[in-house]
């Protein structure tokens, strides 16, 4: 099965910020890549699909690019409610899989 | 509004079994595939299985392949997970997720809260 690298595991921003968050996959698998955000004792919330589209409702501030193996999810201006573990999903060959998360923290 | 509540979840024994339900609300259920997908305590996410609209395609993780049937019964607009042969590896929390839309079936546009299920002697 395909294996996502997220990295950093955690890092630390300021409010007002610009953060970008990395999905490596292990092989090509074309722009079927998704992004999720997970407040404590939340469930998951979809940001974007298919690498770069945002799903309705999600603020503008947040963006995905790449395709192929390397995959970013960018927050152009961090805001308070931001701040939670942000995971990387995606699909090949009738198997789903996702990266071990990032965790973004008040600085 | 779309709403997905799970139901079932609790202790058991290393060996035993366990079904979860899932009922869904605020949508055409027999349009959308659904999926099963769990969260360990204090980890990250993990894909556990999905089934088509109509119940005819079911895809499953290696590590439940064999071991967790899931089904649907769209009379009842209720998603299921039959769970046999469970580990200790297999407690986390479990959440009903519906398929974005038939283009897209293997992202999550709606999840549940979630039901724990814990295996433990």
């Amino acid at each position: 099965a395909i294996q996502l690298t997220q990295s950093p595991s955690s890092l630390s921003a300021s409010v007002g910020g610009r953060v970008t968050l990395t999905c490596r996959a292990s092989q090509d698998i074309s722009n079927t890549l998704a992004w999720y955000q997970q407040k404590p004792g939340k469930s998951p919330k979809l940001l974007i699909y298919d690498a770069s589209s945002l799903e309705s409702g999600v603020p503008s501030r947040f963006s995905g690019s790449g395709s192929g193996t390397d995959f970013t999810l960018t927050i152009s201006s961090l805001q308070p409610e931001d701040f939670a573990t942000y995971y990387c999903q995606q699909f090949n060959n009738y198997l789903i899989t996702f990266g071990g998360g990032t965790k973004v923290e008040i600085k | 509004q779309v709403q997905l509540v799970e139901s079932g979840g609790g202790v058991v024994q290393p060996g035993g079994s366990l079904r979860l339900s899932c009922a869904a609300s605020g949508f055409t259920f027999s349009n959308y595939g659904m999926h099963w997908v769990r969260q360990a305590p204090g980890k990250g996410l993990d894909w556990v299985a999905f089934i088509g609209y109509d119940g005819n395609n079911k895809y499953y993780a290696d590590s439940v392949k064999g071991r967790f049937t899931i089904s649907r019964d769209n009379s009842k607009t209720t998603l299921y997970l039959q769970m046999n042969s469970l580990r200790a590896e297999d407690t986390a929390v479990y959440y009903c997720t519906k398929s974005r839309d038939w283009a897209g079936w293997y992202y999550f546009d709606y999840w549940g809260q979630g039901t724990l299920v814990t295996v433990s002697s």
